[in-house]
């Protein structure tokens, strides 16, 4: 059983406020990585971080920012959520540099702005 | 770049029914291929895994196999059960790489 973990689970917010998402891992992996999940299920991937005080941009451009002080924990933070922010997010950890590792996913937060 | 294409959902089969979901790849070099099942309300998890040409990944009864000359890896199960319902997604992650590239995903339905 993956050991990652994320809260909250459901959030409904208004326009216009700041919203940090946490996520946290205790396997000790390097990598981190957050995706926004469409309602029809596609994956894309905003944010992603090698290891402590490493964080990059990823595919998909999102608004939100990451941080990554603490190995064990990846938040996720909008500064001034909007209706089109609306989305699953989905936070994933692996382990190593390279190799054949899979990734280990968060339940997700289901994120409503009004 | 690299990529995965998955048959498009939603399936929908009978209980104990034979499934087979289609995923193809492109990448270079010799990636590491995996399916994701996902339950409703629930993270990815993963289902198998294959690291190179010719193995055969397995588990809760589906299988796949790392067809290096189709660059295929599809997913099946001989006999499927209403648990099963989920969202199933194929995915690689090349050698050197450090992103996981995902499938769109499949939505199996199964009826009693």
């Amino acid at each position: 059983e993956a050991d990652i973990y994320q809260t909250p689970r459901y959030l409904v917010i208004g326009t216009g406020k700041k919203i940090t998402l946490e996520c946290s891992q205790t396997m000790g992996h390097d990598k981190m990585y957050w995706y926004q999940q469409d309602p029809g299920m596609e994956l894309h991937l905003i944010h992603y971080s090698y290891g402590v005080n490493s964080t990059e941009k990823g595919d998909l451009s999102s608004e939100s920012t990451v941080s990554r002080i603490r190995t064990e924990h990846f938040p996720l933070t909008l500064e001034s959520a909007r209706p089109s922010h609306t989305s699953q997010y989905l936070c994933a950890s692996s382990e190593g540099n390279k190799g054949s590792y899979e990734q280990y996913f968060g339940p997700g937060t289901r994120l409503t702005v009004t | 770049g690299d990529s995965v294409t998955q048959m498009e959902g939603p399936v929908t089969l009978s209980e104990e029914a034979f499934l087979t979901i289609n995923c193809t790849y492109t990448a270079t070099g010799y990636p590491s291929l995996f399916w994701y099942v996902q339950y409703p309300g629930e993270g990815l998890q993963l289902l198998l895994k294959a690291t190179k040409a010719d193995d055969k990944g397995s588990n809760k009864g589906f299988e796949a196999t790392y067809r290096k000359e189709t660059t295929s890896f599809h997913l099946e199960k001989g006999s499927v059960q209403v648990s099963d319902s989920a969202v199933y997604f194929c995915a690689l992650l090349n050698t050197g790489g450090f992103k996981t590239i995902f499938g769109a995903g499949t939505r199996l339905f199964v009826k009693a």
